[in-house]
């Protein structure tokens, strides 16, 4: 059975903190991704990565960076947390290819 | 014109009927397609995938597609009140990347 997991469901920081959203996969997937979503804007893409160490920029990537050491575990980083940042962060991952995507749980983030 | 458009609904049908949701994608190079089911609070779940013209059906559910129409429907039979939830739309392989884009999102709505 397919699995992804985030490190938190829920999340409270505060204005100018560092964030720390982790996603672990444990299907051997290649591609990983960070979207976040918000009411009537649907999902948008963070960042996306295809391999360990290899990453790319999605549509809204400013304020943000990720990170992948290990083919399982994609991180997303808020480097200095706004309120504008308030959001459902949803991690997903897939084969290498056209395929199905899979989805964790979510982070409900707030930052006040 | 947006990548992928889906009615916003809500779409309200009776317990027992056929709710039919409809996609239209703007790329005609597109690969892959996907429906997602979200319920509120929830993150998305993979419903069913399609990559070729035609039907493909599991269970009470039957994906649509026709690539010459850029549009991909998905029906449900026998629609039961657990099915009201947000149904997302997917397509992949836009633009000749291995991007996923989103559709907003048809509310549907199953009334006992």
């Amino acid at each position: 059975d397919v699995k992804v997991t985030q490190s938190s469901r829920y999340l409270v920081k505060r204005t100018g903190e560092k964030v720390f959203l982790e996603c672990v996969q444990d299907m051997d997937h290649e591609n990983m991704f960070w979207y976040r979503q918000d009411p009537g804007l649907g999902l948008r893409l963070i960042y996306f990565s295809y391999d360990v160490k290899m990453k790319e920029k999605g549509d809204i990537p400013e304020g943000y960076s990720v990170s992948r050491e290990k083919k399982e575990r994609f991180s997303l980083i808020l480097e200095s947390a706004s309120t504008n940042q308030t959001s459902m962060y949803l991690c997903a991952s897939s084969r290498q290819g056209a395929y199905e995507q899979y989805f964790g749980p979510g982070t409900r983030l707030t930052v006040t | 014109q947006k990548e992928v458009e889906q009615n916003s609904g809500p779409l309200s049908v009776p317990e027992g009927a056929i709710a039919s949701l409809n996609c239209t994608y703007s790329d005609r190079v597109s690969q892959s397609f996907f429906w997602y089911r979200q319920y509120s609070g929830k993150s998305p779940e993979l419903i069913m995938s399609i990559y070729s013209n035609g039907d493909k059906e599991d269970g009470r559910f039957t994906a649509q597609l026709n690539k010459a129409s850029q549009y991909v429907s998905l029906l449900i039979r026998d629609s039961q009140p657990s099915d009201s939830a947000t149904y997302l739309c997917a397509v992949n392989g836009i633009s000749g990347t291995y991007k996923y884009i989103f559709g907003t999102g048809t509310r549907l709505k199953v009334l006992a």
